[in-house]
């Protein structure tokens, strides 16, 4: 069965600091890689998305995510936090065509003033 | 163009009673997917509706139900509710492999 693990449950930057939080997935093939942002109370926001081709990909907000198909990762970075970055950030991925997103269990970011 | 909505917001039951949750697609989109997200969890698949039809199903009992109407909208339902069905419910809609997220309906049991 897929599976996702983000290793780290809560993590806090210096605005300003470069920010990279962790994504490893568990499937035999490669799926369809997605990071999502949460802000408390919220829904979902989709930030960046990897189906195929370049293995760096930018998303909205100044994120990046690159997959290392020997690592089965798929890391989101961003080279400046700012505090409005603060929320909970979600991996998740999605056999090709099924549609159905298993999540990992998400990586709150506090960002120190 | 409006995007995922849905309905209520907020909601409060008692155990054993029954709800309904509603979800409106963003425009263009078909399919309907459910998922539930438990305080300090990431989001775990119910169910997924598209041609009227639940496609894929996850993990859930046979409490939780879904409907999807000709307008691509789409219901939820959970009959004798437990404490342990509160949650954040959230509804995605998607056209292809991308889905869009709604603000979600936030159910307290008690």
């Amino acid at each position: 069965a897929q599976s996702v693990t983000q290793p780290d449950i809560h993590i806090t930057v210096s605005e300003g600091a470069s920010l990279e939080l962790r994504c490893n997935y568990s499937y035999g093939a490669t799926p369809y890689l997605f990071w999502y942002v949460q802000s408390p109370g919220q829904g979902l926001q989709l930030l960046l998305k990897y189906f195929s081709g370049d293995t760096l990909v930018q998303g909205i907000k100044g994120f990046e995510a690159e997959f290392k198909r020997s690592q089965s990762s798929f890391n989101l970075r961003k080279p400046s936090v700012h505090w409005s970055d603060a929320a909970e950030y979600f991996c998740a991925v999605c056999i090709q065509g099924a549609q159905k997103l298993v999540f990992g269990q998400g990586t709150r970011l506090t960002i120190n003033p | 163009d409006a995007g995922v909505t849905q309905s209520p917001t907020h909601l409060i039951k008692t155990r054993g009673q029954q709800v309904t949750l509603r979800c409106s697609p963003k425009s263009g989109h078909d399919t309907v997917s459910w998922y539930q997200q438990a305080l300090g969890q990431g989001p775990q698949f119910i169910f997924q509706y598209y041609e009227e039809e639940e496609r894929q199903r996850g993990n859930f009992p046979d409490r939780f139900s879904g409907h999807q109407f000709p307008n691509y909208s789409s219901e939820l339902n959970v009959n004798a509710l437990l404490l342990g069905d509160s949650a954040l419910y959230l509804c995605a809609s998607s056209f292809l492999d991308e889905q869009y997220f709604g603000p979600g309906t936030r159910l307290t049991v008690t």
